[in-house]
């Protein structure tokens, strides 16, 4: 069946540093992919999302760039802030439910 | 809007309790569903509502657990009796999407079976 697989954390980094968190995923078909965003003691948030090959989402300076010739969707950011301390999960969507990743803590000090 | 709103967002109980979770979605929002995150399992989905139907139930543990939607603004998920191994944060998400990709999570509830 369908799966997400992420780097395992915790993410440890200095502000300002770059950020890579590593996604990749198994398919049947041709699903959307997505990364959503849990900040401490809350629900998760959709950071970003792409339906389709080569789409590139984006949002508060987060990047993501759908690659199906290597099934993934790899997370980036160029400056992190400590404020972006969160665990942050990959999905994926064929059409009905979502299927998560385990999630990668990103903790950022100052 | 306010949200995915769920009650309670803390539940202490004791073993062998009936336990009933709830929520109100986003106005408008015609999927729902209900997850539960551990720390040793991650993000399970449990059970995933369209229009008030039940579509995909295959991640409910087991009998001891239910769910309902009587109608397009509330939801609730029971376990009875409830066991030490239930402690977990339960999450209620909706979409206003179909397919249903985009979600709403709200803020959870944290229930602990002692």
């Amino acid at each position: 069946g369908d799966s997400v697989t992420q780097m395992e954390g915790p993410v440890t980094l200095s502000e300002e540093a770059f950020l890579t968190i590593n996604c990749t995923y198994t398919a049947t078909g041709y699903p959307s992919l997505f990364w959503y965003v849990q900040y401490p003691g809350e629900g998760l948030q959709l950071l970003l999302k792409a339906t389709k090959a080569d789409d590139k989402g984006s949002n508060k300076g987060f990047e993501a760039t759908y690659r199906k010739e290597t099934t993934s969707f790899h997370l980036e950011k160029g400056s992190v802030q400590v404020s972006d301390s969160a665990v942050y999960f990959c999905a994926l969507s064929e059409g009905t439910a979502l299927i998560f990743g385990k999630g990668t803590t990103l903790s950022v000090s100052s | 809007d306010a949200g995915v709103i769920q009650s309670p967002r803390h539940e202490v109980t004791e073993m062998g309790q009936e336990v009933t979770l709830r929520c109100k979605p986003i106005s408008g929002h015609n999927s729902l569903f209900w997850y539960r995150q551990t720390m040793m399992r991650g993000l399970e989905l449990l059970i995933y509502f369209n229009n008030n139907v039940p579509i995909d139930d295959s991640g409910m543990p087991e009998d001891r657990f239910s769910a309902k939607m009587p109608n397009a603004s509330f939801s609730t998920l029971k376990i009875q009796p409830s066991e030490p191994r239930d402690s977990a944060v339960y999450f209620c998400a909706t979409s206003m999407d179909s397919p249903p990709e985009t979600q709403y999570f709200g803020p959870g509830t944290r229930l602990l079976v002692l």
